[in-house]
């Protein structure tokens, strides 16, 4: 079964990193992954196309504190230099047998 | 501007239809595959159906199976979701998504800003 695992909550200060982390079931560690982020109160917004090799495929206008990498099954979602602005639920995506499915998402806080 | 833009939302009861649209502009409509997100108050995004450039492929979440039907009018640049026998499950804000390309396996690439459905009698 095709299922995405994000860990519910992140937090970071003003201008540090933070590194967010997708893992992919067993038996999907080649899956592509896309990340998207989603402000309070609107609609979400495409970051990025993660694929299983670390390269990565931004959305437009997206900034290039946003960075994608991958390890074995996990693909990750790094912020740096945190801005008030990047709070904000991040999910990933994937897609196959017919689905698509998101995981849960992660709630980043800026501190 | 690419641009998605979700109308059809209401108040409806428990077992009526719906009749979901979505109107796209700013770029070419039947080079992409289009998806519908829903996501219930409080809660995270779900997957309801998506829909190959051509129509040749579409899907449902099992949550939905036989119940919504996708289609798409590429001379209209439009998308919809006709949702039949609604639970109040099926209460949420509907997104409608347009593919990174025409592969209706990819990731989603620009969102609506979504339109609010809530079914209970």
């Amino acid at each position: 079964q095709l299922v995405l695992t994000q860990s519910p909550s992140a937090s970071a200060s003003l201008g540090a990193s933070v590194k967010l982390t997708c893992t992919l079931s067993s038996g999907h560690s080649n899956y592509a992954i896309a990340w998207h982020q989603q402000q309070p109160e609107k609609g979400p917004r495409y970051l990025m196309k993660l694929n299983s090799d670390g390269s990565h495929r931004k959305g437009d206008g997206i900034p290039d504190r946003f960075s994608g990498s991958s390890s074995g099954a996990e693909r990750y979602l790094t912020i740096s230099s945190l801005q008030s602005e990047d709070e904000a639920d991040y999910y990933c995506q994937t897609w196959g047998t017919g689905i698509h499915v998101f995981g849960t998402g992660t709630k980043v806080t800026v501190l | 501007e690419v641009q998605l833009v979700e109308s059809g939302g209401g108040l409806v009861q428990p077992g009526r239809s719906l009749r979901l649209s979505c109107a796209a502009s700013g770029f070419t409509f039947d080079d992409y595959a289009m998806h519908w997100v829903r996501q219930a108050p409080g809660k995270g995004l779900e997957w309801v159906s998506g829909i190959s450039w051509n129509s040749g492929s579409t899907g449902y979440a099992d949550s939905v199976k036989g119940r919504f039907t996708i289609s798409r009018d590429n001379a209209k640049n439009s998308l919809y979701l006709q949702m039949n026998t609604l639970r109040a499950e099926d209460t949420a804000l509907y997104y409608c998504a347009k593919g990174l390309n025409y592969d209706f396996f990819d990731a989603f690439a620009i969102w609506g800003q979504g339109t609010m459905v809530t079914v209970s009698s």
